[in-house]
């Protein structure tokens, strides 16, 4: 069954520091990727997602996620974090597989907490 | 995005008691999720709704129950809740077919069983 794993459970930074969360997937197909963000009080957003094409994407606030196949990862980052972006972070994979059931699989969350 | 509600948004309820927690979608999606989410820790998905009249249980063993009568609408039931039921519960829809598919959520129901 695929996984997802993001490394950190807790990020404490400051304002204008950049921003990096890790995600890998264990699954070895083809997949699509995505991130959602839960702001304190609020529903998952989706952030951005990948699908094909450029592995570098873009998605809303700044925010922008590399997919890098070879490694089985698509680490999420931001130049400069604002402290509207503490939130809780959540990397998730659907893979291209009956047998993988074509479910949306989620990690277990970074808690982001942006010091003013 | 897709507009999906949830309602209650909070609820605190006694032992043994039925509970029905609302979702809604207003875009025609098919496929409908319900996932449970404890402080702290990933989504587990529980039920999932490709259409009407079609139900299907996730991934994590749940003791609710769901229906989908209309497209718009997948209620889940707890026909006797319990303090191990305690915990947030997120209602998703979907647009796209295959790979394509982008889930949208909810607000969630915040469920405290005493």
């Amino acid at each position: 069954a695929q996984s997802v794993s993001q490394h950190n459970h807790h990020v404490i930074l400051s304002e204008a520091a950049s921003l990096e969360l890790g995600c890998n997937y264990s699954y070895g197909g083809t997949v699509n990727l995505f991130w959602y963000v839960q702001y304190p009080g609020q529903h998952l957003q989706l952030l951005l997602k990948y699908f094909s094409g450029d592995p570098l994407v873009k998605g809303i606030k700044g925010f922008e996620a590399e997919f890098i196949k070879s490694k089985f990862s698509f680490n999420l980052r931001k130049p400069s974090v604002q402290w509207s972006d503490t939130a809780e972070y959540f990397c998730a994979v659907n893979a291209r597989s009956k047998a993988a059931g074509n479910k949306l699989t989620f990690g277990g969350g970074t808690r982001v907490l942006v010091k003013p | 995005e897709a507009d999906i509600y949830q309602t209650p948004r909070y609820l605190v309820i006694g032992t043994g008691k039925k509970i029905t927690l609302e979702c809604s979608q207003t875009m025609g999606h098919d496929k409908m999720y319900w996932y449970q989410q404890d402080p702290g820790m990933e989504l587990h998905l529980i039920h999932y709704s490709y259409g009407v009249n079609s139900t299907e249980k996730g991934d994590l063993s749940s003791e609710s129950t769901v229906s989908r009568i209309r497209t718009e609408h997948f209620p889940l039931t707890l026909e006797s809740a319990r303090p191990s039921h305690t915990s947030q519960y997120l209602c998703a829809s979907s647009v796209g077919l295959g790979l394509a598919e982008t889930q949208y959520f909810g607000p969630g129901t915040r469920l405290l069983v005493l």
